[in-house]
């Protein structure tokens, strides 16, 4: 059973340009969650959300940043107009979705470097 | 919102020894706490998770204990090994939403 998978696991950026960080969920979670890591730094929710559902968003930069979970393909975090403060490690959880489980599982992460 | 705080930012023992790392939250609607390892380069990998309807939980080598009224928890590592080495994180929330702590970067010496 594959876990969490993000790719692409290392992105190069000059400013101005876009980011698009993927992630597909473990085999029968249907929440996805992403989060960015500063370094030396804890984990700062940014999103969550159901397939074709936002759910909470209010991690998440008003400007520039854009999540979505469609039907079918993987969750997407997209990054526009990628400025330095943007650099950072990403990382995408899924969760099966029962009401209270809690558990959340992560994969390994996008690292975002913006030149 | 909750606000998690965790302590030591650092720490260094001798193998075979024990790590204890604990964490603080704030808001008393929170009823999960869940820990993460963090290797270096990689994802956080879940360890060890406790609910608010229970006071500790075991693990082999790893234990949490949460105190509710007090609203802290603790993870305690016993006989440590250097495969311990590695940044913990605890997390508090409720169902599907949880706050992290700044971590601890836990160095097992051989």
């Amino acid at each position: 059973n594959a876990g969490v998978m993000q790719n692409p696991r290392h992105l190069v950026r000059r400013r101005g340009q876009e980011a698009r960080l993927r992630c597909s969920p473990m085999k029968g979670h249907s929440h996805v969650y992403w989060y960015r890591q500063l370094p030396e730094e804890g984990l700062k929710f940014m999103v969550y959300l159901q397939k074709e559902n936002i759910i909470d968003e209010s991690g998440m930069p008003k400007e520039r940043f854009s999540a979505e979970f469609p039907k079918e393909g993987p969750s997407i975090l997209r990054i526009q107009q990628v400025v330095r403060g943007d650099s950072a490690a990403y990382f995408c959880a899924s969760s099966p979705g029962m009401s209270g489980s809690g558990e959340q599982y992560f994969g390994p992460g996008t690292r975002l470097t913006v030149t | 919102g909750e606000n998690v705080e965790q302590h030591p930012s650092t720490l260094s023992v001798q193998e075979g020894d024990s790590a204890v790392i604990k964490c603080t939250y704030s808001d008393s609607a929170s009823n999960y706490f869940p820990w993460y390892k963090q290797e270096l380069g990689k994802g956080p990998q879940l360890i060890i998770d406790i609910r608010s309807n229970v006071g500790e939980k075991k693990d082999q080598r790893i234990a949490v204990t949460l105190n509710k009224t007090a609203k802290h928890f603790s993870l305690h590592i016993t006989e440590t090994q250097p495969e311990d080495s590695a940044v913990y994180f605890c997390a508090a929330g409720t169902g599907n939403q949880f706050y992290f702590g700044t971590g601890t970067s836990l160095t097992v010496i051989p």
